[in-house]
């Protein structure tokens, strides 16, 4: 099973509508975890670190679900500017010896 | 701030050569990383630094070298490039570990021919 993995996508709807990823994770000791957003050639952004209790950041909400080890970003009223690839990251160990294992990603299109 | 910068942005090298890739960040972060980007592959782990002296491997060190002399500055070696290492490289720092959020540089392209 692989360490991180995310719906292969892509991803394709029309602007305004609702839409939501899913990630799965192997290890049980994963300590933090994120979405971050990538566009195309460009470097990985933080969109967002995703919370035990679920969090909000405007048009994205995120949660996670520690005994499926399961984690979601539902992305409403879609923008042709959230096109993009999405990538679930975990990371392993806490502190200063924790490393991020990052999912292959999923693209996500919005079209006009 | 500049963050985190990656030079150069593109690389063309021939099988056997050997080069640094310069990553420099001015945040004053104790954590930084190297990782690799290859299509379905998503990034891996090259090699990371908790602190100036202190480096460690990652998911996929072979075939590369890092040192850190300064919490600045964290160059990625490659000993004897090879075609396999053909990759899109990032350079990340943060604050205090692995387990933060990451500031990624805006990536080294480069090509072995």
């Amino acid at each position: 099973r692989k360490e991180v993995e995310q719906d292969p996508g892509p991803f394709n709807v029309p602007e305004g509508a609702t839409v939501a990823f899913n990630c799965t994770y192997s290890n049980s000791a994963s300590q933090s975890f994120f979405w971050y957003r990538q566009d195309c050639r460009k470097e990985p952004k933080l969109l967002m670190s995703v919370y035990s209790s679920g969090n909000e950041d405007g048009r994205f909400t995120a949660q996670l679900n520690r005994a499926s080890q399961y984690i979601s970003l539902l992305i409403r009223d879609s923008k042709l500017s959230d096109s993009a690839t999405y990538l679930c990251v975990v990371s392993h160990y806490g502190g200063s010896q924790g490393n991020l294992i990052f999912g292959k990603g999923t693209k996500l299109s919005v079209k006009p | 701030n500049a963050g985190v910068t990656q030079t150069p942005k593109f690389q063309v090298l021939k099988t056997g050569q050997s080069m640094t890739l310069q990553c420099a960040q001015d945040m004053n972060h104790e954590y930084m990383s190297w990782y690799r980007q290859d299509p379905g592959m998503g990034l891996r782990l090259i090699h990371y630094s908790v602190g100036a002296g202190i480096t460690d491997q990652g998911e996929v060190p072979n075939g590369y070298n890092v040192s850190r002399s300064t919490t600045e500055d964290f160059p990625l070696r490659l000993l004897s490039a090879a075609p396999s290492q053909t990759s899109v490289y990032f350079c990340a720092s943060s604050y205090s570990g692995g387990d933060q959020p990451q500031h990624f540089g805006d990536g080294t392209r480069l090509s072995i021919l």
